[in-house]
């Protein structure tokens, strides 16, 4: 089974300010792994995504996340938040080799950036 | 038109209604996804459908009745909805290749329901 833990439900940080918003995984083989952001009334659009090549993944709008085997985490970082930044972000886990259902989202954390 | 499109991106309905939600996919992609996405809880996954073949379903009330006639096109057909189906219902898609590997899942803008 696998599992995706999300810490935080709203972070705020001030436009300017070091976006990180936290992604834990539970996964007994290897992930894949995925960033996913939602502005209000919309569906949700690929930030980014780890599949198994390197570590660092680079996304867009300046948003990059790294994948850490030893702490089975996948966390989102920014170095400088923008107003436009404001939207719910999601993780998502799927075991690679695995069938078309299994991708799990974590719960989602609420961005708020202060002017 | 390319992506994935919802219609309608709105809808109210009474609960002894029939309505239907439209799913179109222009990526040539083979799987198509069903999730109902409700506040405070994570996205819930209802229907998976690979080639056509519903592969997947999560224990959803028999009030939603899923179609894919074919890799373009999804449905979920509504009646008897609760005021709890109240949600924002997400569409989904994806590539996987003979079942084996994964491309990541592509959504649409949703459909916003509200059961009255």
């Amino acid at each position: 089974a696998q599992s995706v833990t999300q810490l935080g439900s709203h972070v705020s940080v001030s436009e300017g300010a070091l976006v990180l918003l936290r992604c834990n995984y539970s996964s007994s083989v290897p992930p894949y792994l995925f960033w996913y952001v939602q502005y209000p009334n919309q569906g949700l659009q690929l930030l980014l995504k780890y599949t198994s090549a390197a570590t660092l993944v680079k996304g867009i709008n300046g948003f990059e996340a790294e994948f850490k085997k030893s702490e089975t985490s996948f966390h989102l970082t920014k170095p400088s938040a923008h107003m436009s930044d404001a939207a719910e972000y999601f993780c998502a886990v799927k075991t690679q080799g695995g069938s078309a259902r299994q991708l799990t989202f974590g719960s989602g954390t609420q961005l708020t950036v202060l002017p | 038109e390319t992506g994935v499109t919802q219609t309608p991106r709105h809808l109210v309905m009474g609960m002894t209604n029939k309505k239907s939600l439209k799913c179109e996919q222009h990526l040539g992609h083979n799987a198509m996804y069903w999730y109902k996405q409700s506040a405070k809880k994570p996205l819930e996954l209802m229907f998976v459908y690979s080639l056509e073949e519903r592969v997947e379903n999560n224990s959803v009330p028999s009030r939603f009745s899923p179609e894919c006639p074919n890799s373009s096109h999804l449905f979920l057909h509504l009646h008897t909805l609760q005021p709890e189906d109240s949600a924002l219902y997400l569409c989904a898609s994806s590539l996987n290749p003979a079942g084996q590997g994964y491309t990541e899942a592509f959504f649409g803008q949703g459909t916003r329901l509200t059961v009255v």
